[in-house]
């Protein structure tokens, strides 16, 4: 059964760090998204992201954060500078149309910010 | 006022029972609906995904969305210590990006 994979499972980092986060998105899907779940809160939207330009990003993606599909199979999620209230897990998800649809999630990148 | 709410519990019924998780939601504009299922540290599951109002079934699973009081139903039929997780439900947002509003998640045991 078609899956999205990330890696890392976890990533650990020291504050002002650059990390990047990587997503393999189902193969036919066009359309693909990063959320976060700070631990014990809830699931939290992004970006959203279609035909190599972004379709709509929330107010936690602020200038810190950048995504990217380098290459037609991967897409990351970049995050320049790291904070401490970075820690979460980070999950992507991809669709195959636009707005309602099923979005799959991927197990996760757990970022701890030390 | 929160997109959409959900109780997080915990909720704690033996097997065998009928186990009823509900959302609230309060934009109107919201057509689709999913329960996602989530292990500890894993992923979002998807469980169920419905259209504006009515039920949707899937095995042990059923699904209900009624749009006129704003209220989304998971019902989870003869519960197995395996459906013990949280269970979160979503609605696309009413801007047609894709974008999931989840609500807090309901953490669910069912004890043998």
């Amino acid at each position: 059964e078609p899956e999205v994979t990330q890696t890392p499972s976890h990533q650990v980092t020291q504050m002002g760090q650059e990390v990047i986060l990587r997503c393999v998105p189902i193969s036919n899907h066009l359309y693909f998204y990063w959320y976060r779940q700070i631990l014990g809160q809830k699931v939290e939207f992004l970006v959203s992201f279609y035909n190599n330009e972004i379709s709509e990003k929330s107010e936690i993606f602020d200038d810190q954060f950048s995504v990217e599909r380098p290459d037609g199979s991967n897409f990351t999620l970049k995050i320049r500078s790291t904070k401490l209230e970075d820690s979460a897990m980070y999950f992507c998800a991809s669709s195959q149309r636009q707005g309602e649809t099923e979005a799959f999630f991927g197990q996760g990148t757990r970022l701890t910010v030390v | 006022q929160k997109e959409v709410e959900q109780d997080p519990g915990p909720l704690s019924v033996p097997e065998g029972a009928i186990v009823s998780l509900n959302c609230t939601y309060s934009n109107s504009a919201f057509q689709y609906f999913m329960w996602y299922r989530q292990y500890s540290r894993k992923g979002p599951e998807l469980l169920m995904y419905t259209y504006s109002s009515g039920n949707k079934e899937d095995g042990r699973f059923t699904a209900q969305v009624d749009k006129s009081s704003k209220y989304i139903s998971l019902f989870i039929r003869d519960s197995q210590p395996s459906d013990s997780a949280t269970y979160l439900c979503a609605a696309h947002g009413s801007s047609n990006t894709g974008k999931l509003i989840f609500g807090q998640g309901t953490t669910l045991q069912v004890k043998p």
